[in-house]
C-alpha cells in the first residue's frame, strides 16, 4: 500500500540557510509523488511532482526534490530560505490508478524561517 | 479567474444542524474531490467524483453526502453536525485521470467549519 512519512513535524532555519524537508514513501509500484505548500489560512498549492521522468524535479519558488529509489525518499530542498517560505509543507503519493486515483498525504512539516 | 472556489470560507454552527459547503471549478476538469483537514493539519480524502459519478467514498459517515449537479460543481452536505466534524474542508479538482495523466490536483481555499 502506498504511504508517505514526513520526518520532522517542525523545521526551523535561518533566512538564507538551506531548507531540507524529508519525505520517505512506501509503494509497491512506481510512485507518483508530490509536494504541496499551504500558506496560513490558504489552500494547498502544488510545488512540484515526480512522475517517473527526471529524478531531479524542479518546482516553483526555487524548490526542488530528488527521487531516490534506493532510499525510497523524495526530499524537498531549497538552497536559500526566504521569510516568505514559512508555511506548512505536505508530501503526497498517488494511490490507485485511473479514476480511482487519490492522494495520500504525509503528516505535514511546518517550516519556520528566522530572520 | 478563480480556479477552484468554495463557499463559505467560514462556517460556525450548532451541533445537530445541517449545513452545506459548495465548490466550483472553472478549469474544465472531470474529477473533483473533498478532503478533510483536522486540527493537527492531517489531510484525508473523503470523496471523489468523476463527471458527476461517485468514485471514491472513504469510510465517511453517511451524515456526509456529496452531490455533483454537473462536473464543475461538487457540494458537500452534512447532516446532524457533531463536534468532531469541526475541521477545514478542502475541495480539489484534477484533469481526467487516465493514461498519461499526472493527476495534479488543484485545491480550493478551504472552508473552516466550527461546530459548537
Amino acid at each position: 500500500a502506498q504511504s508517505v512519512t514526513q520526518l520532522g513535524s517542525h523545521v526551523s532555519v535561518s533566512e538564507g540557510a538551506l531548507v531540507l524537508l524529508r519525505c520517505n514513501y512506501s509503494s509497491s509500484v512506481p510512485p507518483y509523488l508530490f509536494w504541496y505548500v499551504q500558506y496560513p489560512n490558504q489552500g494547498l498549492q502544488l510545488l512540484l511532482k515526480y512522475t517517473s521522468a527526471a529524478t531531479l524535479v524542479k518546482g516553483i519558488n526555487g524548490f526542488e526534490a530528488e527521487f531516490k529509489k534506493s532510499e525510497t525518499s523524495f526530499h524537498l530542498t531549497k538552497p536559500s530560505a526566504h521569510m516568505s517560505d514559512a508555511a506548512e509543507y505536505f508530501c503526497a503519493v498517488r494511490k490507485g490508478s485511473g479514476n480511482t486515483g487519490k492522494l495520500i498525504f504525509g503528516q505535514g512539516t511546518t517550516l519556520q524561517v528566522k530572520p | 479567474d478563480t480556479a477552484v472556489s468554495q463557499t463559505p470560507k467560514y462556517l460556525v454552527t450548532q451541533m445537530g444542524n445541517d449545513k452545506s459547503i459548495k465548490c466550483e471549478q472553472n478549469l474544465g476538469h472531470d474529477t473533483m474531490y473533498w478532503y478533510k483537514q483536522d486540527s493537527k493539519k492531517f489531510l484525508k480524502i473523503m470523496f471523489s467524483y468523476n463527471n458527476k459519478e461517485l468514485i471514491i467514498n472513504e469510510t465517511v459517515p453517511n451524515r456526509f453526502s456529496p452531490k455533483s449537479p454537473d462536473k464543475a460543481h461538487l457540494n458537500l452536505h452534512i447532516n446532524s453536525l457533531e463536534l468532531g466534524d469541526s475541521a477545514v474542508y478542502f475541495c480539489a479538482s484534477s484533469p481526467r485521470s487516465g493514461r498519461g495523466s499526472t493527476d495534479t490536483q488543484y485545491f480550493g481555499p478551504g472552508t473552516r467549519l466550527t461546530v459548537l
